[in-house]
């Protein structure tokens, strides 16, 4: 069945190395996509967000790539800090057209920054 | 601003007791959706709402019911809880998606844990 997903369930780095977090999707249909950061205890928080008509987003450190050829989405944080430490969730809207209906979110990737 | 609040914080159910969980906030923001988060899992939509008196279902609306009377207000009900539904839920609201925002922020509140005996 179609779904959203992350290629490593865990990923290590040590401080001020860059961290890339994949994603893969695989309905192509979907126009919008968000990276979620996820503290332990705490409600998901935004990242950044990419449509379907770019190839990539930049923000404060971070980076959001999209690959529509093979249904890829990647999120690259500069400089990882400990603060970094999190989960890291992709979702994607699935339907075309205005609303932010349907929603789905990947099961996530759990980022340990060491020092 | 508060952003998005969730009463209570904490609840223990028996199998058939009914709930309503509360969300509010104060953004002014159109869309409003509930989620449920089971470990090791992400996030699955149970019911969104694009704006007040508006409802759709998500990707696992059995056993919950809502309803969208305010812009501000999106309670979630629990008809008959289930030990199934031992989960932690949580609420967003953003700008509804219409237009050419260049972004949609979702803004998260700090879930409930809900355990059902």
């Amino acid at each position: 069945g179609e779904s959203v997903g992350l290629h490593l369930p865990t990923l290590s780095v040590q401080e001020g190395d860059n961290s890339i977090i994949n994603c893969a999707y695989s309905n192509s249909a979907s126009d919008y996509f968000i990276w979620y950061k996820q503290e332990s205890g705490k409600g998901p928080q935004f990242i950044i967000d990419i449509r379907s008509n770019m190839d990539k987003r930049q923000g404060q450190r971070v980076t959001v790539l999209l690959n529509k050829t093979v249904k890829h989405l990647s999120l690259q944080i500069a400089a990882t800090q400990p603060g970094d430490s999190a989960v890291y969730f992709c979702a994607e809207k699935r339907s075309r057209g205005s609303t932010l209906g349907r929603l789905y979110f990947g099961r996530g990737t759990q980022l340990t920054v060491w020092p | 601003n508060a952003g998005v609040t969730q009463t209570p914080k904490f609840q223990v159910l028996k199998t058939g007791q009914s709930m309503t969980l509360q969300c509010a906030q104060d953004m002014n923001h159109e869309y409003m959706s509930w989620y449920r988060q089971d470990p090791g899992m992400g996030l699955r939509l149970i019911h969104y709402s694009v704006g007040a008196g508006i409802t759709d279902q998500g990707e696992v609306p059995n056993g919950y019911n809502v309803s969208r009377s305010t812009t501000e207000d999106f309670p979630l009900r629990l008809l008959s809880a289930a030990p199934s539904q031992t989960s932690v839920y949580f609420c967003a609201s953003s700008y509804s998606g219409i237009g050419t925002r260049s972004s949609y922020e979702q803004y998260f509140g700090p879930g409930t844990r809900l355990t059902v005996t």
